[in-house]
């Protein structure tokens, strides 16, 4: 079985400019969560989806975006780019949801704003 | 900001000597995952805990649930240098999972 990809692995962009980061899940999982983690703060999370669906967002400004897809593929999006916003993206899939069984992490997405 | 408190944030120890890490969180949890990742990798889950009191182990790894759900440990007992890594745990908190600052182990040969 294939595990949870992400595209793409680094990127380099500038303050003010916007990104996509993209997840794709192991088959058959409809949980799709993104966590921020950075030296500074840990892991942080995002948000989940399931099903298409916004379940949970954490404490994170409207800047940061997300969606799924009926394959159960996610996107993230971060708009007007911050210094702050260097981090290392991780997503994860799970069968029924982040809080009701385990979550395989992706390689991650490393971003850095310069 | 964390509502999962982990502590201590680096434990540096000799090969074979035991190693813990504990969580706390202010309020009950419905359960608690715990997760390993190794420099330069990502998060591994390695158990969940979902009953009051429980204690799971895993070769030399014990996990522990605290009576209230507040509370949980991971003890590593005589460690190698495959152990080295940040163990994480991550609290359910109404289905938003939150993750502890993480416990970084590092192990002298």
């Amino acid at each position: 079985k294939a595990g949870v990809t992400q595209t793409p692995r680094y990127l380099i962009k500038t303050r003010g400019q916007q990104v996509t980061l993209s997840c794709s899940p192991i088959s058959g999982h409809r949980s799709v969560s993104w966590y921020q983690q950075t030296p500074g703060q840990g892991l942080q999370f995002l948000f989940e989806y399931f099903s298409e669906t916004q379940r949970n967002k954490g404490n994170f400004p409207g800047r940061f975006s997300g969606r799924q897809f009926s394959n159960s593929r996610s996107e993230m999006n971060v708009s007007t780019l911050e210094l702050g916003d260097s981090a290392l993206y991780l997503c994860a899939s799970s069968l029924r949801g982040q809080g009701y069984n385990e979550q395989f992490f992706g390689p991650g997405t490393r971003l850095t704003v310069l | 900001g964390q509502q999962v408190m982990q502590i201590p944030q680096y434990q540096h120890v000799q090969e074979g000597e035991d190693f813990t890490t504990y969580c706390n969180s202010s309020t009950t949890l419905s359960n608690i995952q715990w997760y390993k990742q190794r420099p330069g990798g990502h998060p591994v889950f390695l158990i969940q805990l979902v009953k009051s009191g429980e204690v799971k182990k895993q070769k030399r790894l014990t996990f522990q649930f605290g009576e209230a759900k507040k509370n949980s440990s991971l003890h590593i007992t005589a460690t190698q240098t495959t152990d080295v890594g940040t163990y994480f745990c991550a609290g359910n908190l109404n289905n938003d999972m939150r993750f502890g600052a993480g416990t970084r182990l590092t192990v002298k040969p």
